[in-house]
This record gives C-alpha cells, structure tokens and sequence, in this order.
C-alpha cells in the first residue's frame, strides 16, 4: 500500500531558525512527489514536484530535495509568513492513481 | 485565484439530509478529483473523473456518488449525512495526471 509519512506533527520556531520538515514514502513506483502549503481553511496551493532521486528545486526561502526512501522541506531564516501547514504527497506510478498524500507539518514562525 | 472554482464556500444541514457541492476546473483542465479533509485524517482521495468518465475510486461511501458534466463541472452528492461526514471538501483538476491544482474548499457542517 503506498504511504507518506510527515515529521514532525508540529514544529514552531523562531524568525531566523533555519530547519527541515520530513517526508518518507513508500511507494511502489514513484511518478512525481509534490510540496504544498495550507494556510487555514484554505486549499493546497501547490509549491514543487520532484520526479528523480537527487533532484532539489527552490523557491525563495523553500528548497526541496528528494531520495529513494524521503524527501526534505528546508526552509532557510524562515518568516512569520510563512507559518502554513506544508502537505507531501506521492504519485505512484501505474493506471490512473491519485495523488497519495501525508497528514502535514503544521509550522509555526514566531518573530 | 487558483483557477478552480468550489460552491458554496460554506454548507450547515442536519443529519439525513442530502446536498451537493460543486466544482469547476481550470480551464482546459479535463480531470477532475475529489478529497476530504478532516482534523485528523489529512486529504483522503475520493474519485476522479477524466473528460466525463469515472477514472478511480478511493475510499467513497456508498452515500457519496459525483458526475462530471459535458461542460466538465463535477458535483459531489452527499446524502443520509451523518455527524462524522462534517469536513472540508476539495476539489482539484489537472491537465493530464500531474500537477493538481486545488480550489478553496467547500466546508460542511452537519448538526
């Protein structure tokens, strides 16, 4: 069965503090894995897709880089603004499979 | 705006009732999917459709049935609803199988 798995639940952190959210999946073949942000009440808002082991795509203060076994969210002098819970999600390959996804780190900045 | 369109935005009925959401994808875009999303269980998938047609099934009650339209606007019908059927739902569309783009949620509430 294709899982994603989310650490940590949580993580709050000071304005400045640099650190990694984590997301480790089993997958029978893997397709793409995809970052999103959540702010509250609101839709995933789609943030990279990653297709191959080694493979690491930025975006501001976002980087995201993928292994065989997980990928990483780093987030480098993070903003208040950036308190959102960020979703992982993997796309198994084969027939038409939907996007798989993990329960999410819920971030929180504090200036 | 993501370019996809979910009504109503809000939905408060009682148990038993029935009530259909509503979403129009991206244009251009010819899937369409599904999702729940309540506190505790993250984004789980519903069903897709493809240019009309049922693609995949996830873990739908048989209460909840969709269509997708000539037009390609999907609805969701949920009916004989119950307390735990209360949550957040999304819909999403793509291109082809890649990249989903979120709209911004129906949240239901049934007391």
């Amino acid at each position: 069965e294709d899982q994603v798995t989310q650490s940590p639940e949580a993580l709050r952190l000071q304005e400045g503090e640099s650190s990694s959210l984590n997301c480790s999946y089993t997958v029978s073949g893997l397709r793409g894995l995809f970052w999103y942000r959540q702010d509250p009440g609101k839709g995933p808002e789609f943030l990279f897709t990653l297709y191959s082991a080694g493979e690491e795509k930025e975006k501001e203060r976002l980087k995201a880089t993928l292994t065989k076994k997980e990928s990483f969210l780093h987030i480098t002098a993070p903003k208040p603004e950036d308190s959102a819970t960020y979703l992982c999600a993997v796309h198994p390959r084969g027939g038409n499979t939907p996007l798989v996804f993990g329960k999410g780190t819920r971030l929180s900045v504090i200036a | 705006d993501s370019g996809v369109t979910q009504t109503p935005k809000h939905l408060i009925t009682a148990t038993g009732q029935r009530v259909t959401l509503r979403c129009s994808p991206r244009s251009g875009d010819l899937s369409v999917y599904w999702y729940q999303q309540s506190l505790d269980q993250g984004l789980q998938f519903l069903i897709q459709y493809y240019n009309g047609e049922e693609r995949a099934k996830g873990n739908i009650l048989e209460r909840f049935s969709a269509q997708q339209f000539p037009d390609l606007h999907s609805e969701l019908n949920l009916s004989s609803l119950e307390l735990g059927d209360s949550a957040l739902y999304f819909c999403a569309s793509s291109p082809m199988t890649d990249g989903y783009t979120f709209g911004s949620g129906t949240r239901l509430t049934v007391v």
